[in-house]
């Protein structure tokens, strides 16, 4: 069984650039998450989705970040533009949505921007 | 849970000897608690996970972890590590009438010393 697939996985971008990020979760889970890591630290929740619903969105930056999951699958987060402060490593995790549930990740997409 | 610690950065340790990483977390209620290891370049991955009943969980590669009540404490622990070990390990905790939102700690390096 295929696990959460994110592409691409290293992104080089120059500031004010607009950049995307594309989620494919695991068959079946209709919850989706997206994580900001920076170095040296845990995941911080940007966005959750419940089906093609955001249900959590209280920490994505709204002036330049944006998300979508068309027909409750894939997803896509997008920055535009860029800063240099949003150089991180950008995580897709996707579960089942129950209480306890393991949450799944995907490998990540590292970004850079300069 | 308003927050998780992890109070080491890193833990070297050398090769075959035993290891405990050290989580602790502050909550009121019933929670959900979660150890995920992160190997170079890759996306998160459960060990093992604490939802109720025996407070010694086991988890993969000889891992296990036991919840403290009373010292809100969830620290994962092996008896004799090995060299494919070096990881960075996280721990996570839900409240269990959450909006099933998982709070990071920082993380903890462990270095295998040879």
């Amino acid at each position: 069984e295929a696990g959460v697939v994110q592409s691409p996985r290293y992104k080089i971008i120059e500031k004010k650039q607009p950049v995307a990020f594309w989620c494919n979760p695991i068959s079946g889970h209709n919850t989706l998450y997206w994580y900001l890591q920076n170095l040296g630290q845990g995941p911080e929740l940007l966005i959750r989705y419940e089906n093609e619903e955001a249900v959590d969105d209280s920490q994505l930056p709204k002036d330049r970040f944006s998300a979508e999951r068309l027909k409750g699958v894939d997803s896509t987060l997008k920055i535009q533009p860029a800063e240099l402060g949003d150089s991180a490593v950008y995580l897709c995790a996707s579960s089942l949505g129950r209480p306890g549930d393991i949450q799944y990740f995907g490998a990540g997409t590292r970004l850079s921007v300069l | 849970a308003q927050s998780v610690t992890q109070l080491d950065s890193q833990v070297p340790v050398f090769e075959e000897a035993p290891v405990e990483l050290r989580c602790n977390y502050s909550s009121s209620v019933s929670v959900y608690l979660f150890w995920y290891v992160q190997y170079p370049n890759q996306g998160l991955q459960l060990l093992l996970k604490y939802l109720s009943g025996s407070t010694l969980v086991k988890g993969i590669n000889g891992f296990e972890a036991e919840f403290n009540k009373s010292q809100t404490s969830f620290h994962l622990r092996k008896p004799s590590v090995h060299i494919s070990d070096t990881a960075e390990y996280f721990c996570a905790v839900s409240e269990v009438d959450s909006n099933y939102q998982l709070i990071w700690g920082a993380g903890t390096k462990l270095i295998i010393k040879p």
